[in-house]
């Protein structure tokens, strides 16, 4: 069964440092990994998507990194904004499906 | 504007009472699926839909109904609420996955709901 970690479960950073946000997961047979941030009480908003085959994707200060031979996936943002406050989910997607399988998120907490 | 939509937003209702939450998505995507989000237990999926027609259970079924007669719209069905299906639901939809490669998924709003 895929299980998906991320640690820590929160962060708090002063303004304009850089963020890293850790996601682990135990099955490499993976078609993608996707990073979500999540405001309270709202939806969720994609961020950056990674297929199986690619080692990293950009958006802007965003940065994804995947290792799927080790199971891990960061999320580097740069420069961090009091407005990057919000939790970030990183989801799985298993070979053969369609189903996400979430980590339980990092609460992050940028101070100005 | 390519977007996920779900309503209610939020909906309080009592136990038993049948409710139906909607979702329709614009952006002509074959994959649609339903999750829910607890305190502690994280995002789970409830039912899928690869296309019209075609559904399937996820990882939390029980209590739950799905129907899928048009692409865009992927209502979730609860015949009989209880206490425990209080939660925040997700919508979510997406290209459909073929060969090795899935795609970007898409989430609604959410639907905060409250049983009593």
């Amino acid at each position: 069964k895929q299980e998906v970690t991320q640690i820590p479960a929160a962060l708090s950073v002063p303004e304009g440092e850089n963020l890293v946000l850790n996601c682990s997961f135990t099955d490499s047979a993976i078609y993608n990994l996707q990073w979500f941030r999540q405001d309270p009480g709202k939806g969720l908003t994609s961020l950056l998507l990674i297929q199986s085959s690619q080692r990293e994707q950009t958006s802007g200060r965003l940065n994804a990194s995947l290792d799927k031979s080790s199971g891990r996936s960061t999320l580097y943002i740069a420069a961090s904004q009091p407005g990057d406050s919000a939790t970030y989910l990183c989801a799985v997607i298993k070979a053969a499906g369609n189903k996400l399988t979430f980590g339980g998120g990092t609460r992050v907490l940028v101070k100005p | 504007e390519a977007q996920v939509t779900q309503n209610p937003r939020y909906l309080i209702t009592v136990t038993g009472k049948k409710l139906t939450v909607t979702c329709s998505q614009n952006m002509n995507h074959e994959y649609m699926s339903w999750y829910r989000q607890d305190p502690g237990l994280g995002l789970r999926q409830i039912y899928y839909s690869m296309n019209v027609e075609v559904t399937d259970k996820g990882d939390v079924p029980e209590g739950y109904k799905v129907s899928r007669k048009e692409k865009r719209n992927f209502p979730l069905i609860l015949e009989s609420p209880s206490p425990n299906q209080t939660s925040l639901y997700f919508c979510a939809s997406s290209l459909s996955p073929g060969g090795y490669r899935s795609y970007e998924q898409y989430f609604g709003p959410g639907t905060r709901l409250t049983v009593t």
